[in-house]
C-alpha cells in the first residue's frame, strides 16, 4: 500500500518564478496538508484541503495557493518566488475520522530558490 | 493550540531505554498528546498518541502524568535508526491540525 507520494523530489528555481509541487494521499485519505519545514526548524502549517475546497491555512501570503482533485491528490504552487522560499515542502493526508490516530507524511520536494 | 516544551537535543547508546519528555502544562481535559518523529530526509511519522492512560504499540510507549502536564515517549531499546527529531504535540478542539515545534534531536550512539 502506497503512502503518501510527491513530486518532484527536488527542484530548483529561481527569483521571481513560479513553481508547481504535487501530492498524492495515501490510498483511503482524503484530506491534505501542506507544511513549510526550513532547515533545521520544525514544518510549518500551510493549509488543508477537503472536498475540493481550503479548509484551514496557516500564516503564509497568498503567493501560496493549492488545489485539490476529484481523485483527492493536490498542488501547492508558489508564485513569485523569494530566496527565503527555499525549504522542504511536505504533504500529509489524513481522513477525518482517523485524524485523532495521526497523520501520514510525504518525504517531501525540496525547494531551492537562487 | 496549547504549547508544548522538549530539549532540544538528548543522546544514548544504543540498546538502551530512552525517555524523551515533553511538559504541556496548559493542556486542556481534552486535548491528545501525539508523539511523531522524523527521520533525516523523511517527512514525520506518526508515532503514537494517548489522552490519560498510559499507551503502547510496536513503536513505543508513551507515558502521561496523572496530571496531564507532562508525558515521556519511552524506546525501550534504542536502535542506531531511532536517531531522529521527535516532535510533542497537542491535538485541540474538533480541528486536528499538527502543530509542530523544534522537537528534540536524539542522538544514538553504537
Amino acid at each position: 500500500d502506497a503512502g503518501v507520494t510527491q513530486s518532484p523530489t527536488h527542484l530548483i528555481k529561481t527569483r521571481g518564478q513560479q513553481v508547481t509541487l504535487r501530492c498524492s494521499p495515501k490510498s483511503g485519505h482524503d484530506t491534505v496538508s501542506w507544511y513549510q519545514q526550513a532547515l533545521g526548524q520544525g514544518p510549518q502549517f500551510i493549509f488543508q484541503y477537503y472536498e475540493e475546497e481550503e479548509r484551514q491555512r496557516g500564516n503564509f501570503p497568498d503567493r501560496f495557493s493549492g488545489h485539490q482533485f476529484p481523485n483527492y491528490s493536490s498542488e501547492l504552487n508558489v508564485n513569485a518566488l523569494l530566496l527565503g522560499d527555499s525549504a522542504l515542502y511536505l504533504c500529509a493526508s489524513s481522513s477525518p475520522g482517523q485524524g485523532r490516530d495521526g497523520y501520514t507524511f510525504g518525504s517531501g520536494t525540496r525547494l531551492t530558490v537562487v | 493550540d496549547a504549547k508544548t516544551t522538549q530539549p532540544n537535543s538528548m543522546e544514548s547508546n544504543e540498546e538502551e531505554p530512552v525517555h524523551l519528555p515533553c511538559n504541556h502544562s496548559t493542556i486542556s481535559g481534552t486535548d491528545y498528546i501525539h508523539w511523531y518523529r522524523q527521520l533525516p530526509s523523511q517527512g514525520p511519522e506518526y508515532v503514537i498518541h494517548g489522552l490519560t492512560s498510559n499507551v503502547n504499540n510496536r513503536m513505543a510507549s508513551l507515558a502521561i502524568a496523572e496530571d496531564r502536564k507532562s508525558s515521556t515517549l519511552i524506546l525501550h531499546r534504542a536502535t542506531l535508526r531511532d536517531a531522529a527529531v521527535y516532535y510533542c504535540i497537542l491535538r485541540s478542539g474538533g480541528s486536528y491540525i499538527p502543530t509542530f515545534g523544534r522537537g528534540t534531536s536524539l542522538i544514538v550512539h553504537p
